[in-house]
């Protein structure tokens, strides 16, 4: 069975400042790992997302993920936020030995950038 | 394309009733999903399905049923509402049936079940 932890519920920032949203993902398979972004009232959508090659993965609004195989992780960085970037960010993994398009998310993490 | 369109918006439900939710996607995906948020939880799968006349249970399941009868539509019903089931539903899509796809999520419905 695999989980993902991501550990800090809310993270308030000050715009412009840099930002890491953590994730952990437990599971005895290799994964595909996911950055979710909900904005306020709306559904989920697609940041970034790891399948295989380079560990660094971006999104094209300034956020980067790395895969960390050694230490399970997948942190979310971006170096300079805005206030546009409040939203609440979900970690999820999807197993790719026959776990079809089955995700398991994090709890979320509530990124409050502040002026 | 309207892309993932869920409704209604928002419901409340007395305990006991019952009622269906809507789902339906324009992008002519094979996969569909529920799934409900609920604080301090994330999201958990209820139900899926790889294609028409196909789905199958999630992680949660108990008290909701599906049926897929067009590639299109993907309704969820429940059965007798709980004051449990309060919570928010989402919908979500992927071209295929597969690990990799990135999921296309509707606006949710907030059930409130009183």
């Amino acid at each position: 069975a695999q989980s993902v932890t991501q550990l800090d519920s809310q993270v308030p920032v000050f715009e412009e400042a840099p930002v890491e949203l953590r994730c952990n993902y437990s599971s005895s398979v290799s994964v595909y790992l996911f950055w979710y972004v909900q904005y306020p009232n709306q559904g989920l959508q697609l940041l970034l997302k790891y399948l295989s090659g380079s560990t660094l993965v971006e999104s094209i609004n300034g956020f980067e993920a790395e895969f960390n195989k050694s230490q399970t992780s997948f942190h979310l960085r971006k170096p300079s936020v805005h206030i546009s970037d409040t939203a609440e960010y979900f970690c999820a993994v999807s197993d790719p030995a026959g776990g079809g398009n089955k995700l398991t998310f994090g709890t979320g993490t509530q990124l409050k950038v502040e002026l | 394309n309207a892309g993932v369109t869920q409704t209604p918006k928002f419901q409340v439900l007395k305990t006991g009733q019952s009622m269906t939710l809507q789902c339906a996607q324009d992008m002519n995906h094979e996969y569909m999903s529920w799934y409900r948020q609920d604080p301090g939880m994330g999201l958990r799968l209820i139900h899926y399905s790889v294609g028409a006349g196909i789905t199958d249970q999630g992680e949660v399941p108990n008290g909701y049923n599906v049926s897929r009868s067009t590639t299109e539509d993907f309704p969820l019903r429940l059965l007798s509402a709980a004051p449990s089931q309060t919570s928010v539903y989402f919908c979500a899509s992927s071209p295929r049936v597969s690990s990799t796809d990135t999921q296309y999520f509707g606006p949710g419905t907030r059930l409130t079940v009183l």
